[in-house]
């Protein structure tokens, strides 16, 4: 089956440190991944995408997506986390579906959690 | 521009009874989404339309559970009877169309509380 895995439920890193939050794909042919973010009592926001080219994607809120064709997968990055990065992190790929169509499917999420 | 719009935000029903949920998706967006959302869990699919086509619904539990999207623009979600199993948050997203690399934009949700 068609799916991403988010290995790790929650992430903990200082304030001004790196941070990773991971992902792993299966699909069959060109993956493409997306990457949301939610905040507490509110719906999930887009923070990036990573369709073909160059392995190391920007998206919004300075955060980046690092693609690994051979390990097969996209890791969230950002160089200097913050307190309010703080929220839960989504990856999702469209599978096939009928008639031509993709159907997004989502990871667990992981929990990522800066600390002051 | 407007995003995805969802009300209420907030719902707390005895089992048994009814309940509606209402969203308008970001204007021009052909594809809309109900996701069902349980704590700590990423976003299950429920039924998914083109304009007004409902071309995926192979997840919706379709004894109690029933959608609608007339005109091909807002959309309801409606449960009957609710069942305690059934607390959870109920997301509504849509996208220009439902090629692989569109992207999803989501509403704020409504939380559903089940007594």
């Amino acid at each position: 089956a068609q799916s991403v895995a988010q290995p790790e439920d929650q992430v903990n890193v200082a304030e001004g440190n790196p941070l990773t939050v991971k992902c792993t794909y299966s699909v069959s042919g060109n993956p493409y991944l997306f990457w949301y973010v939610q905040y507490p009592n509110r719906g999930l926001q887009f923070l990036l995408k990573y369709i073909t080219g160059d392995n190391l994607v920007k998206g919004s809120y300075g955060f980046e997506a690092e693609f690994n064709k051979s390990q097969t997968s996209v890791h969230l990055i950002k160089p200097s986390a913050l307190v309010s990065d703080s929220a839960l992190y989504f990856c999702a790929v469209r599978v096939p579906a009928s008639g031509g169509s993709y159907i997004p499917t989502f990871g667990r999420g992981t929990s990522l959690i800066v600390h002051p | 521009e407007a995003g995805v719009v969802q009300s209420p935000r907030y719902k707390i029903i005895e089992k048994k009874q009814p309940v509606a949920f209402w969203c308008n998706p970001i204007s021009g967006h052909n594809t809309l989404y109900w996701y069902l959302q349980n704590l700590g869990q990423g976003p299950e699919l429920l039924i998914r339309y083109e304009n007004e086509e409902a071309v995926d619904d192979s997840q919706l539990p379709k004894d109690r559970f029933s959608a609608e999207r007339l005109k091909g623009v807002d959309s309801t979600l409606k449960i009957q009877p609710a069942e305690l199993g059934d607390s959870a948050v109920y997301l509504c997203a849509s996208s220009p169309g439902q090629g692989r690399t569109d992207t999803q934009y989501f509403g704020p949700g409504t939380r559903l509380t089940v007594l």
